[in-house]
C-alpha cells in the first residue's frame, strides 16, 4: 500500500529464535499498529504506538514487544518465537487522533517451525 | 469492551445478484464503524466508514452500508455483485476519541457463483 511497507514479506524461523518485523511509513503519521490475522479470528491488535517511544498493549500482546525510535518505523519483536505465533502480521497507520480509518500494509507471513 | 459479530462465515451469491453482509457491534458510545475488504494474499482495503450524520454511507466499488443504532447493526450491501467481489469482508468498530485500535469481526468469506 502507498506509504507503508512491511519487511520481510515472508519468513520461516525456528522455535525459540528471536524475530523482528519492520513497518515503515513515509507519511509521518503519529499512530501505528500491529495486528495478527488468523483463520477464524479475524484481526487482533497486538501493540500500538501513538508517537515516538509511546506504545501500549493490545488484545494479544503476550510474547511480543515493540519499539518506535523514529516516527517512520515501528518494530515488532518476538523474543522467542513459538509455533502459536505462526500468523500473518499486518501493520497499519492512522491519520491523526481520530479513527478515520486505517491504511494497512501488505502483511508479513511468519511461519515458526 | 467493544465487540463485532459477523454472523455469516461464508456467503455464496450468484453473479449479478444483490448482496447483504451482516455486522452487529457492541459499543458503549457512538461507534465509528468500518468495512474492509481483503483479496487473497493481500492487505485490507477500506470500503467505507461511518462516523456520524447520514446513516446510509456510500463506499468504493459500488458498496453501501446502513447504520441502525436501534439494531446495533452496520450491514454492507451491493445491488449487483461481480466475480471480482469474491473476497473476505471485515466489519470493524473503533472509538472516536482515541486511537487505541479497531476491533474487527472474524470476517465473512464471499463466494461468487457464475
Amino acid at each position: 500500500d502507498a506509504g507503508i511497507t512491511q519487511s520481510p514479506r515472508h519468513k520461516v524461523t525456528e522455535t525459540g529464535t528471536p524475530v523482528t518485523l519492520r513497518c515503515h511509513q513515509t507519511e509521518n503519521h503519529r499512530y501505528m499498529y500491529w495486528y495478527r490475522q488468523d483463520p477464524g479470528h479475524g484481526l487482533r491488535l497486538i501493540h500500538y504506538s501513538y508517537g515516538v517511544k509511546d506504545t501500549d498493549k493490545g488484545e494479544v500482546s503476550d510474547g511480543y514487544s515493540v519499539s518506535r525510535s523514529k516516527t517512520e518505523d515501528f518494530l515488532l519483536t518476538l523474543e522467542s518465537a513459538t509455533s502459536s505465533q505462526t500468523s500473518v502480521y499486518f501493520c497499519a497507520i492512522s491519520i491523526g487522533h481520530k479513527n478515520y480509518g486505517y491504511t494497512f500494509g501488505s502483511g508479513t507471513r511468519l511461519t515458526v517451525v | 469492551a467493544q465487540s463485532v459479530t459477523q454472523p455469516d462465515i461464508h456467503i455464496t451469491v450468484s453473479e449479478g445478484a444483490s448482496l447483504e453482509l451482516r455486522c452487529n457491534y457492541s459499543y458503549g458510545a457512538t461507534p465509528y464503524l468500518f468495512w474492509y475488504v481483503q483479496s487473497p494474499g493481500q492487505g485490507l482495503q477500506l470500503l467505507l466508514k461511518y462516523f456520524s450524520g447520514d446513516t446510509l454511507v456510500q463506499g468504493i466499488k459500488g458498496f453501501e452500508a446502513e447504520f441502525k443504532r436501534s439494531q446495533s447493526s452496520f450491514n454492507l450491501r451491493k445491488p449487483s455483485v461481480h466475480w471480482s467481489d469474491a473476497a473476505e469482508y471485515f466489519c470493524a468498530v473503533g472509538s472516536g476519541g482515541g486511537a487505541d485500535g479497531l476491533t474487527f469481526g472474524k470476517g465473512t468469506h464471499l463466494i461468487i457463483q457464475p
